[in-house]
């Protein structure tokens, strides 16, 4: 079956760095996303990644390898405007999105 | 602004009723999408479209459907609300199939009692 595996909820300080770590099983592969929820609002696009590597935007960056159908998403300079859930989402062959639960990160003083 | 709208935002319903929730896109995009998204699972994929006057059922379809009209409109229909049917539901878009940055809607808060 395809699945996607991530923490259900983490805690950090503000300033510090996180990881959030996303591990994904599908049929076929074409690309892994990363959106961020707020609490009562819709997902927003954070990155996407279809190579192996690392993609830096920012205080965000992405970190992808196929071979071990792992990724992560790294928060630097953390700012309390980032507790929101974060959802890793993984495009199997047919182009579909298939999404996980999302993690919940919450952002100390 | 171009983007995505929903509507209602929220909605309670009784049990057996009817329900459309409606979704337009202004950014001319092929594929769009509509989502359930309930406590402690993942966005879940209930019918999608990839382009005007196709379909496709996703991972949650029963007691659902959907039209594809024109570009711009993607409604979704319960035919007979079911509790089990209280949710929060998302539409998106996307320029391609499956492909690229998806936009979503601001959701729709359904509770059908």
């Amino acid at each position: 079956g395809q699945n996607i595996d991530q923490p259900t909820e983490m805690t950090a300080t503000e300033g510090a760095i996180v990881q959030i770590n996303c591990t994904y099983q599908t049929s076929g592969f074409n690309g892994l996303f990363w959106y961020q929820q707020h609490a009562g609002e819709a997902p927003t696009f954070l990155s996407y990644n279809v190579l192996d590597g690392l993609e830096e935007k920012g205080r965000f960056s992405s970190f992808l390898s196929r071979s071990k159908g792992y990724s992560y998403l790294l928060l630097k300079e953390l700012q309390m405007k980032d507790s929101a859930s974060y959802l890793c989402a993984a495009t199997d062959s047919n182009y579909q999105l298939i999404w996980g639960a999302g993690t919940k990160l919450i952002i100390k003083p | 602004i171009a983007g995505i709208t929903q509507a209602p935002t929220s909605q309670i319903l009784a049990a057996g009723r009817r329900m459309t929730l409606r979704c337009t896109q202004d950014m001319r995009h092929n594929a769009m999408y509509w989502y359930r998204q309930d406590l402690g699972l993942g966005l879940r994929l209930i019918h999608y479209s990839n382009t005007a006057g196709t379909t496709g059922k996703g991972e949650v379809p029963d007691g659902y459907s959907v039209s594809r009209a024109n570009t711009d409109d993607f409604p979704l229909t319960l035919a007979s609300a079911v509790p089990s049917q209280t949710s929060v539901y998302f539409c998106a878009s996307s320029e391609g199939q499956g492909g690229g940055e998806a936009f979503f809607g601001q959701g729709t808060r359904l509770t059908v009692v």
